[in-house]
């Protein structure tokens, strides 16, 4: 079955120590989402690629970092984790049109991210 | 920008009740509504959608959910519950930014059926 996949499902890192974030699709979409969602809130958008061009949410901390070295996989890279950092991450991919057409975003699993 | 807005974090409810949660979203000359549903310890999956036509949308498992754009309101019903529906539950309003879409997520509402 087509699919969003998310590795690993749980994450543990220390404070500080960069960590690596995997996402990969079968779909063959050409966007491509990071969302935060901490405990209880809504998931937040970090930033997405639209085909191989970066875009980054004003508001996203300079230590999130993402790669997409081709069409079906992307990375979300963490340099220096804080404690405020733990969350669950997910990602997302959609088929995006021309002409504006609203297509549904897809989501993987997530990844819960603990920083010790 | 857009914005979404859950009234209810929580809504605790017996199996085979009616529910109805609410979402009503920042006016725009288009709005295109959706709504999630999240399972513990699982991602998003789209429960239904709402970009044009009627203003009624329903899912394949019973809920349906109506565009009242005098209300600016995208409230999501069900007329009977299951314990399987127990989920946290979010609405979001899409926007063109870039060319692509990005989702705006109200804070979620937490369904418990209870039995």
């Amino acid at each position: 079955d087509a699919m969003v996949i998310q590795n690993p499902r749980y994450q543990v890192t220390q404070f500080g120590k960069p960590v690596t974030l995997s996402c990969s699709q079968t779909l063959n979409h050409n966007v491509m989402y990071w969302y935060q969602q901490k405990s209880s809130q809504a998931p937040k958008l970090l930033f997405h690629y639209y085909d191989k061009d970066f875009n980054n949410e004003a508001d996203t901390p300079d230590n999130f970092q993402s790669r997409r070295p081709n069409t079906s996989f992307c990375f979300l890279d963490i340099r220096s984790p804080g404690l405020g950092d733990a969350a669950m991450y997910l990602c997302a991919t959609s088929r995006d049109l021309a002409g504006g057409y609203h297509n549904e975003q897809f989501f993987g699993p997530g990844t819960r991210l603990t920083v010790l | 920008a857009q914005s979404v807005t859950q009234l209810d974090s929580q809504v605790p409810v017996f199996e085979e009740a009616p529910v109805e949660l609410r979402c009503n979203y920042s006016s725009s000359v288009s709005v295109y509504l959706f709504w999630y549903v999240q399972y513990p310890n699982q991602g998003l999956q789209l429960l239904l959608k709402y970009l044009s036509g009627s203003t009624l949308v329903e899912s394949i498992n019973g809920f349906e959910a109506e565009f009242n754009k005098s209300q600016t309101s995208f409230h999501l019903r069900k007329p009977s519950v299951h314990i399987s529906d127990t989920a946290e539950y979010f609405c979001a309003v899409s926007e063109l930014e870039g060319g692509s879409e990005k989702l705006v997520f109200g804070k979620g509402t937490k369904l418990t059926v209870n039995p």
